[in-house]
């Protein structure tokens, strides 16, 4: 089964600096996708970044930039120039990539992020 | 354009009641996926739902069931409610549940179901 693993509760960092939140997961498929989603504290889930497993170049999405290590299942989020509005919990997210997983996100258990003004 | 959308957002329920939470996904969207989140377990999949034929289950007891309409909205249902079940259910729509480039699961706020 697979599995996802956040190590971090909990995280703060100070407006404007850049914070690392780590991801590890295990599976023993070749065929995946990683996802970081966003919960604020109005609680609805927006995805944030994703990663195709086959794709070698690190997904980037503005602020927010992975660093996606196959070989060491790793998956670790980085977001530059934190602002106010990143607060919120992060989890890192998998999802088979064979018919029959659809729909079936493996979650985290979150990290919960405070930037500080 | 609207999105996901689920009613109740609240909810208090008694021991042993049922009760069913709904989810309208964004229009055009087929795919609809619930979620139980607790503070102990985390986010944890329910079951997904494809042109009203249940795809995909999670290791959840036969209590929960769901369902999906010719309009692609769901509902969920939890019978002989524990107290356990109280959590934060979500539901995500997506165009296909398939992965591709340019599709990605969207959430509703939840409903927030508590048993007393």
């Amino acid at each position: 089964a697979q599995t996802v693993t956040q190590s971090q509760p909990e995280m703060s960092v100070q407006e404007a600096e850049t914070v690392t939140l780590s991801c590890t997961y295990d599976t023993s498929e070749s065929n995946y996708y990683l996802f970081w989603y966003k919960q604020p504290p109005s609680r609805q889930m927006i995805l944030v970044i994703r990663q195709e497993a086959y794709k070698q170049q690190n997904a980037t999405e503005n602020r927010f930039s992975v660093n996606f290590q196959k070989a060491a299942k790793s998956f670790s989020l980085k977001i530059s120039d934190s602002q106010l509005g990143d607060t919120a919990m992060y989890f890192c997210a998998f999802m088979n990539g064979y018919g029959g997983s659809q729909g079936n996100l493996i979650f985290g258990k979150g990290t919960k992020l405070s930037v500080k003004p | 354009k609207a999105g996901v959308t689920q009613t109740p957002r609240y909810l208090i329920k008694t021991r042993g009641q049922q009760v069913t939470l709904s989810c309208s996904p964004i229009s055009g969207h087929r795919s609809v996926s619930w979620y139980q989140q607790t503070p102990g377990q985390g986010l944890q999949f329910l079951f997904e739902y494809f042109s009203e034929t249940q795809r995909n289950k999670g290791n959840f007891p036969g209590r929960f069931s769901g369902r999906q309409f010719s309009n692609s909205r769901s509902e969920m249902n939890v019978s002989t409610l524990e107290l356990g079940d109280s959590a934060l259910y979500l539901c995500a729509s997506s165009l296909s549940g398939t992965l591709i480039m340019n599709t990605e699961a969207f959430f509703g706020q939840g409903t927030r179901l508590t048993v007393v």
